[in-house]
């Protein structure tokens, strides 16, 4: 079956600091893969997703990036965070392909804190 | 673009039915999903429409029609753990990624 993992579960940053989420997935080959930030009661903000290796689409043009070394690895980065950076950040997959791009899911999430 | 429009909350008690409607413009339809997310939680998949009608699974119901470009989730018999926050989504014309609408609480009471 398949697994996605996400951490850290918790982080509190101050402002101004690095930034680096990781999400993998385990029991499936060439996921697409997303991530999501959601605000405190507000809906998923897509951020980022990928098709493949070292193809990523950017829908958020601020302090944020994201990188996918491996097939199942994506990770989550920002050099210098914001107070506005705060917020649940969600890795989320699906199976290759579109036909089943309806269906996604997610990881625990990261509940990141900018102090 | 793409935008989804559902009602911010939903209000019922244990054992009741509730609709929570979304309505969606695309320029480019590839069906309807739903999620439930619980509170602190991750959004989990529900149910997904691709053609008109309704999809049963369970105490859940998802019905779709693209001639209106409205779907539903349809509850039924509800219960305390219902409680959380259902969200409609619509894969974007290009891509796989999906555009989710804000979501609706629903909160049920005994």
């Amino acid at each position: 079956s398949q697994t996605i993992h996400q951490w850290p579960a918790t982080l509190v940053q101050p402002v101004g600091s690095p930034l680096s989420l990781e999400c993998t997935v385990e029991g499936t080959s060439n996921p697409n893969l997303y991530w999501y930030r959601q605000a405190a009661g507000r809906g998923l903000q897509l951020l980022f997703y990928s098709v493949g290796i070292g193809q990523i689409s950017s829908e958020v043009p601020q302090n944020l990036s994201a990188s996918r070394p491996q097939d199942r690895q994506f990770i989550l980065s920002s050099k210098k965070l914001l107070l506005s950076d705060s917020g649940f950040y969600l890795c989320a997959w699906s199976h290759f392909g579109t036909t089943r791009a309806y269906e996604q899911y997610f990881g625990p999430g990261t509940r990141l804190t900018v102090t | 673009g793409q935008s989804l429009e559902q009602p911010s909350e939903v209000t019922a008690v244990e054992g009741a039915i509730v609709q929570i409607n979304c309505t969606y413009q695309t320029s480019g339809f590839y069906g309807l999903s739903w999620y439930q997310q619980h509170d602190g939680g991750a959004p989990t998949f529900l149910s997904y429409n691709a053609l008109d009608g309704l999809e049963e699974t369970g105490r859940f119901s998802s019905f779709l029609s693209r001639s209106d470009s409205y779907g539903y989730l349809l509850l039924q018999e509800l219960q305390m753990k219902d409680s959380a926050s259902y969200f409609c989504a619509v894969r974007r014309q290009a891509g796989t990624a999906l555009i989710f609408g804000k979501g609706t609480t629903l909160s049920v009471s005994s």
